[in-house]
């Protein structure tokens, strides 16, 4: 069964230092997503990117945040200038349409990022 | 704002009991629902997926109903297994997005 990868599964980082998390969603869908979730917590939305461009984003994907999907198969999530609160797990999702009812999301199995 | 809340928060149950995981939703507005498993630490496992049209969605041992105009879902495992031990998540896709639940924690006994 098609997967999203994600790399790496655990990266650890200074506070301030930039990261960029990478996934490769699935080869044929068209909309892709970043979620986090901080230990304990429920799984929150970041953004949704369709098109080469953001479709839609939370209150928490502020300017320190940035996505990109510089070829045709990686999709990329830059943190520029990391926070202690920026730990948490961070998942890639991807899926086929967007506004169809028989259409899920494909979630990877996440890039648990933490900042010291 | 679509409001995701699953009832119980945990739960623990000898082997070979049936497993009831309760689902809410604040709006009814959605395309469909998608039940999810995490293991402590790891991803997210699609386990069904219901589509707004649906009342009732099987595999296996696990089925889900849909109840979209009173906002809830139930996830029903049949005769639960150790391996059965991991959080599920409940979540609902509306507005471009997906809506969790914090899940309900469950804990098989053997």
């Amino acid at each position: 069964e098609p997967e999203v990868t994600q790399t790496p599964s655990h990266q650890v980082t200074q506070m301030g230092q930039e990261v960029i998390l990478r996934c490769v969603p699935i080869s044929n869908h068209l909309y892709f997503y970043w979620y986090r979730q901080i230990l304990g917590q429920k799984v929150e939305f970041l953004v949704s990117f369709y098109n080469n461009e953001i479709s839609e984003k939370s209150e928490i994907f502020d300017d320190q945040f940035s996505v990109e999907r510089p070829d045709g198969s990686n999709f990329t999530l830059k943190i520029r200038s990391t926070k202690l609160e920026d730990s948490a797990m961070y998942f890639c999702a991807s899926s086929e349409a967007e506004t169809a009812e028989n259409y899920g999301y494909t979630f990877g199995s996440g890039t648990r990022l933490t900042v010291v | 704002k679509q409001e995701v809340t699953q009832i119980p928060a945990a739960l623990s149950v000898p082997e070979g009991e049936n497993l009831v995981l309760n689902c809410s939703f604040t709006d009814s507005a959605i395309y469909n629902l998608q039940w999810f498993r995490q293991d402590p630490g790891k991803g997210l496992t699609s386990l069904l997926l219901i589509q707004s049209s649906q009342r009732e969605q099987t595999s296996g041992r696990l089925n889900a109903s849909l109840d979209k105009s009173s906002g809830r879902s139930t996830l029903y495992i049949a005769a639960s297994q150790p391996g059965d031990s991991a959080t599920y998540l409940c979540a609902v896709k509306n507005d471009y997005k997906l809506s969790f639940g914090a899940g309900t924690t469950v804990t098989v006994r053997a």
